[in-house]
């Protein structure tokens, strides 16, 4: 069973900053088959990157993915406050289709 | 325009089977490639995969909950229905349902459905 690993579990950063989150693997994931979704307090999770590099119809292109193997990134270019928020990764090739533990984007 | 929305029981006591039902629209789960899963989140704590049925009435399971789980579709209402047997406290969350598709994963959720398990 796949395990992921986000790091850091909280990044406090100012509006304007450029926010870089992990998502690391206990298995390769096949055919990048990874996802990053957002989510706000009191909402369903929202995605923002599929196949770990491409954005979902609507999301800025502030918002990046990269990555493949077991090593993924998440990079939000420049911070608007629209963005603090909760992060997820997800790989969805295998089942069970697990969920990281979750990264969270805090204004510092 | 696609959606999926959760429907069942706010309120289940211990040992109790919950049953949720997951109706959507805008898409067919006949279309090859496509299945609808469900996910949990308790309270202030991080999102956990449940489980997933294919339109070929493939059927995936959480390893650690599988004995309790059962998924189902009725391609002709346009739902999707999970069954979680013996509730427990520690079963309280919210349970979203939500599109899979090959290339994009999760792509479209519904808003969620909070269930609370207590005597």
């Amino acid at each position: 069973e796949f395990v992921l690993t986000q790091s850091p579990g909280t990044l406090s950063l100012s509006p304007g900053e450029r926010a870089t989150l992990s998502c690391r693997a206990s298995q390769s994931v096949s055919s990048s088959y990874l996802a990053w979704y957002q989510q706000k307090p009191g909402q369903a999770p929202r995605l923002l990157i599929y196949g770990a590099s491409s954005r979902a119809t609507g999301i800025p292109d502030r918002f990046s993915g990269s990555g493949s193997g077991t090593d993924f990134t998440l990079t939000i270019s420049r911070l608007e406050p629209e963005d603090f928020a909760v992060y997820y990764c997800q790989q969805y090739g295998t089942s069970p289709q697990t969920f990281g533990q979750g990264t969270k984007v805090e204004i510092k | 325009q696609i959606t999926l929305k959760e429907s069942g029981p706010t309120l289940v006591k211990p040992t109790q089977t919950l049953t949720l039902t997951c109706t959507f629209s805008g898409f067919s789960l006949s279309t090859s490639g496509v299945g609808v899963g469900w996910i949990r989140q308790p309270p202030g704590k991080a999102l956990e995969w449940l489980a997933l049925i294919y339109w070929d009435d493939d059927k995936r399971y959480s390893p650690s909950l599988r004995s309790r789980l059962t998924i189902t579709k009725d391609t002709s209402k346009n739902q999707v229905v999970l069954t979680m047997t013996n509730m427990d406290p520690l079963d309280t969350a919210t349970y979203y349902c939500a599109r899979r598709t090959s290339r994009y994963g999760m792509d479209v959720w519904g808003q969620g459905t909070t269930v609370t398990v207590s005597s």
